[in-house]
């Protein structure tokens, strides 16, 4: 079946516009994590939504990140007033549900490149 | 909080020959899994092999082994017989178990380069 799917592959931007990324996670998967993965940081979880329930956005770095996941589905990761320190490759990873193990699969990333 | 560390950035290895990935973690809970993540240039995270910390068998899949010393909190890789599409970036995670308030959100060190040589 489908994997993860993430869009766009690649995102130059330049300073101080905004900036969406989608996500795509696998069918029928509740559990949606965001990632991101930087030079200088490594790669840091961002934030987690699992179904209806209030997502955990304990790892967004600023407020100028924000994320959203409609239906369940399709998620979208938002980042406004993008700094040059924002670029990074962003990785979503999706797990049929979040109790006991289930294996996280990850969509291919978003290269963000911000001038 | 938990953190996991990788002190090798770089690694390099003859085909057919054996690599050590090391990896060592810190944590005060109990109940936890271990991952070891593959991410070659197409950027795609790819899980190799996962250990249960309850379990002391240390996990096996195929030529990839860890040596999982919970004592000394330290996880490391090994690879046997390595082949050039094993050449890839290695991460080590962790994991708490998921439920209970915990998000199942992995924390990853920062990642070993290995270079296969042919």
């Amino acid at each position: 079946g489908a994997g993860v799917s993430q869009s766009p592959s690649n995102k130059v931007t330049e300073k101080g516009k905004d900036v969406e990324l989608r996500c795509d996670p696998i069918s029928g998967h509740t559990a949606l994590y965001w990632y991101r993965q930087s030079l200088g940081q490594g790669l840091e979880f961002l934030i987690y939504f699992q179904g209806n329930s209030a997502p955990d956005k304990s790892g967004l770095p600023s407020d100028r990140f924000s994320a959203e996941r409609t239906g369940g589905s399709v998620s979208t990761l938002t980042i406004q007033r993008t700094q040059q320190e924002d670029s990074a490759v962003y990785l979503c990873a999706s797990s049929i549900r979040p109790r006991g193990y289930n294996e996280q699969f990850f969509g291919p990333g978003t290269r963000l490149t911000v001038l | 909080a938990q953190t996991v560390t990788q002190s090798q950035p770089e690694m390099s290895v003859q085909e057919a020959e054996t690599v050590t990935l090391s990896c060592t973690y810190d944590t005060s809970e109990n109940n936890y899994y271990l991952f070891w993540y593959k991410q070659p240039p197409s950027r795609q995270m790819i899980l190799v092999i996962r250990q249960e910390a309850y379990k002391q068998q240390n996990a096996t899949e195929n030529r990839f082994s860890v040596n999982f010393q919970k004592a000394a909190k330290s996880f490391s890789l090994k690879i046997s017989d390595s082949q050039l599409g094993d050449t890839a970036m290695y991460f080590c995670a962790f994991m708490l178990v998921p439920g209970s308030g915990n998000t199942g959100k992995l924390i990853f060190g920062q990642g070993t380069t290995l270079q296969v040589k042919p």
